[in-house]
């Protein structure tokens, strides 16, 4: 059973665009939801995360948007750059000894 | 560099081969999770110690897997009769009690079995 589930799988976007990829969680037990970036061959770095209890966190080109009533949340790319072309997976956590779970995630290529 | 390392990086084996991969986290985290990640998908959570003591087991981790962590510093997933379907990325991770939701990953180990 999918705890977390993104889409699109994949995505393409012209360079300056914004990149949006969305995720839907069922557990309202979760409290931390960290979107992760990962470039062929290395492991998923964390590049922002928000809390539920704010609706919103920027940083830099990259925002989260966070809608509580409707469970999901989405990462927002603005300006969208070739290196920006990864995949990107949503997690969520729920606290103590429990694991992050991850999306499917989203391949992204940002084309010029 | 500082970072969680993994070794090797990657594996080719036969089926039915034993296999044992290392993790080093970074020095100051005391949890350290092992995942698992196939061709598009995210990773799945496979187990995680903190300190020395193993905490959680996913139902995914059969018996002919097993991971230690003596000292509670660095770690070993071995796999045992290896199968077609244990070919995937293995990834380490690491993270500091408190913040335990901030994971820093490795580059993984990539098994291959023929």
């Amino acid at each position: 059973q999918q705890q977390v589930k993104q889409s699109p799988q994949s995505l393409i976007v012209q360079k300056g665009g914004i990149s949006i990829i969305n995720c839907a969680y069922e557990n309202t037990a979760f409290d931390y939801f960290p979107w992760y970036q990962q470039f062929p061959g290395k492991g998923p770095a964390l590049l922002i995360a928000i809390r539920p209890d704010v609706s919103e966190k920027k940083e830099g080109r990259f925002t989260i948007s966070f809608n509580k009533s409707a469970k999901q949340f989405s990462l927002h790319i603005m300006d969208s750059q070739p290196g920006d072309s990864a995949t990107y997976f949503c997690a969520a956590f729920r606290g103590g000894n429990t694991p992050l779970v991850f999306g499917k995630g989203t391949r992204l290529s940002v084309i010029a | 560099d500082t970072g969680v390392s993994q070794d090797p990086r990657h594996k080719i084996t036969k089926r039915g081969q034993n296999v044992t991969f290392r993790c080093d986290p970074i020095s100051e985290h005391n949890r350290l999770y092992w995942y698992r990640q196939t061709l598009g998908q995210g990773p799945e959570f496979l187990t995680y110690f903190q300190n020395e003591a193993q905490l959680e087991k996913s139902r995914l981790l059969s018996d002919r897997f097993s991971a230690e962590r003596p000292k509670g510093s660095f770690s070993t997933l071995e796999i045992q009769r290896t199968e077609q379907g244990d070919s995937a990325m293995y990834l380490c991770a690491s993270s500091f009690t408190g913040v335990g939701e901030k994971l820093f990953f490795g580059s993984g180990t990539q098994l291959s079995v023929l």
